[in-house]
């Protein structure tokens, strides 16, 4: 069974500039979620989505960060313009939701760099 | 305001030694997850807790959980280099919500 995929893995651009991060999760999956990773922190949510539904994105910028979950399925997240401190790992993950053991899986991360 | 803490933040330990991660969450939950991230690398679950008093073990580490006291543990038993790696607790909330401790950063040492 694949697991989360992620794209770019690295991403290298200049502030103000715009940059999007592609997700898929594992098959069947309904809750997507975008984390973002600073260094030496854990990840802190951005939004969840249940299908094609973002039901918090209550920490996510909406200032200059923007999602997406096309049919519920891939999911894609962009930043415009991206600004220094933007700069992270950037982690999707997916899990079955309701009730049981319902595990979080991740992605491998596309790790952005604003210069 | 929803808070979960791990301490130490860093620990270095000796190969052979034995020593206990701790975490703590402010807000009544049944259900923990512990993972594990190496440098560069994603996370990877290591166990489920689903209830008070669930004990997981899987070689050198072993997990449990009181939701009464709103704690876990990861006790490591006899360190190895290999465990070096950054560890995670994530407590569960209902609605599909996860939210991560600070994470310990272990490095052990010949």
């Amino acid at each position: 069974e694949a697991g989360v995929v992620q794209s770019p893995r690295y991403k290298i651009i200049e502030k103000k500039q715009p940059v999007a991060f592609w997700c898929n999760p594992i098959s069947g999956h309904n809750t997507l979620y975008w984390y973002l990773q600073n260094l030496g922190q854990g990840p802190e949510l951005l939004i969840r989505y249940e299908n094609e539904e973002a039901v918090d994105d209550s920490q996510l910028p909406k200032d200059r960060f923007s999602a997406e979950r096309l049919k519920g399925v891939d999911s894609t997240l962009k930043i415009q313009p991206a600004e220094l401190g933007d700069s992270a790992v950037y982690l999707c993950a997916s899990s079955l939701g309701g009730s049981g053991a319902n595990v979080l899986t991740f992605g491998a991360g596309s790790r952005l760099t604003v210069l | 305001e929803l808070k979960v803490e791990q301490n130490p933040l860093f620990l270095s330990m000796q190969e052979g030694k034995n020593y206990t991660i701790y975490c703590n969450y402010s807000t009544t939950s049944d259900r923990l997850y512990w993972y594990r991230q190496d440098p560069g690398k994603s996370l990877e679950s290591l166990f489920v807790l689903l209830s008070n008093g669930a004990v997981k073990q899987e070689g050198r580490l072993m997990a449990s959980l009181d939701t009464k006291a709103r704690l876990s543990t990861l006790h490591i038993t006899a360190a190895v280099h290999d465990l070096s790696a950054t560890y995670f607790c994530a407590v569960y909330y209902t609605g599909n919500q996860f939210y991560f401790g600070t994470g310990t950063s272990l490095t052990v040492i010949p």
